[in-house]
């Protein structure tokens, strides 16, 4: 898990804001770059999801952008609503998923 | 369409004893992982089958097996349980082991006291 970090580790955001969560990563193997939101007591639920060969992506109000040469990825959440209050993770793949920290991220109305 | 289910949901052990999980994939997915999640940490990889063979193993002690069936369920063993063994242990679905999402079941919370 050392290959990746995390950050920030908290966020508190108003409602209707940008939350952003970045994560940077070591092997350059990784081919696969999802987020993970988890609910308390839930598994990891796929959020969205970019392949190295793609710089963003987008799926409703939440964007991927990929930075291949700075080996690092973020989730930007747009328009944030109280029920984006989870635990996000990201997981860079090799083979198995190697997770982050989290980022507990808190939406206040 | 059913997702990814796992059992028992929650389940208290005591030191010593030994414990298996249990995993039902999505349908038409051959490929199971384990997954354990320390309160507070992001899940920690524990094995992957895929068509009943291992395709990978974690920094997990020998005291942790697993196995898959020929419906592609799979076990999750546990022997001499620890009290840091205490942990969400998950599972997760995927088509094939590579190049495919993989699905998260909502995990079965271990205790050991």
């Amino acid at each position: 898990q050392q290959q990746v970090k995390q950050s920030p580790q908290s966020l508190i955001v108003q409602k209707g804001g940008i939350s952003i969560i970045n994560c940077a990563y070591e092997n350059t193997a990784f081919d696969y770059f999802p987020w993970y939101q988890q609910f308390p007591g839930k598994g990891p639920a796929l959020l969205i999801a970019i392949r190295p060969d793609v710089s963003e992506k987008k799926e409703g109000r939440f964007t991927i952008s990929f930075n291949k040469s700075a080996k690092q990825f973020s989730l930007h959440i747009m328009d944030s609503q109280p029920g984006d209050s989870a635990t996000y993770f990201c997981a860079p793949r090799e083979n198995q998923f190697y997770f982050g920290t989290g980022t507990s991220l808190t939406v206040i109305p | 369409d059913a997702g990814v289910t796992q059992s028992p949901t929650h389940l208290i052990k005591t030191r010593g004893q030994h414990v298996t999980l249990r995993c039902s994939p999505i349908s038409g997915h051959k490929s199971v992982s384990w997954y354990q999640q320390v309160l507070g940490q992001g899940p920690q990889f524990i094995f992957q089958y895929y068509e009943k063979e291992e395709r990978g193993r974690g920094n997990f002690p020998d005291r942790f097996s697993a196995r898959q069936f020929p419906n592609y369920s799979s076990e999750l063993n546990v022997n001499a349980l620890l009290l840091g063994d205490s942990a969400l242990y998950l599972c997760a679905s995927s088509l094939q082991p590579a190049n495919t999402e993989a699905f998260f079941g909502q995990g079965t919370r271990l205790t050991v006291v």
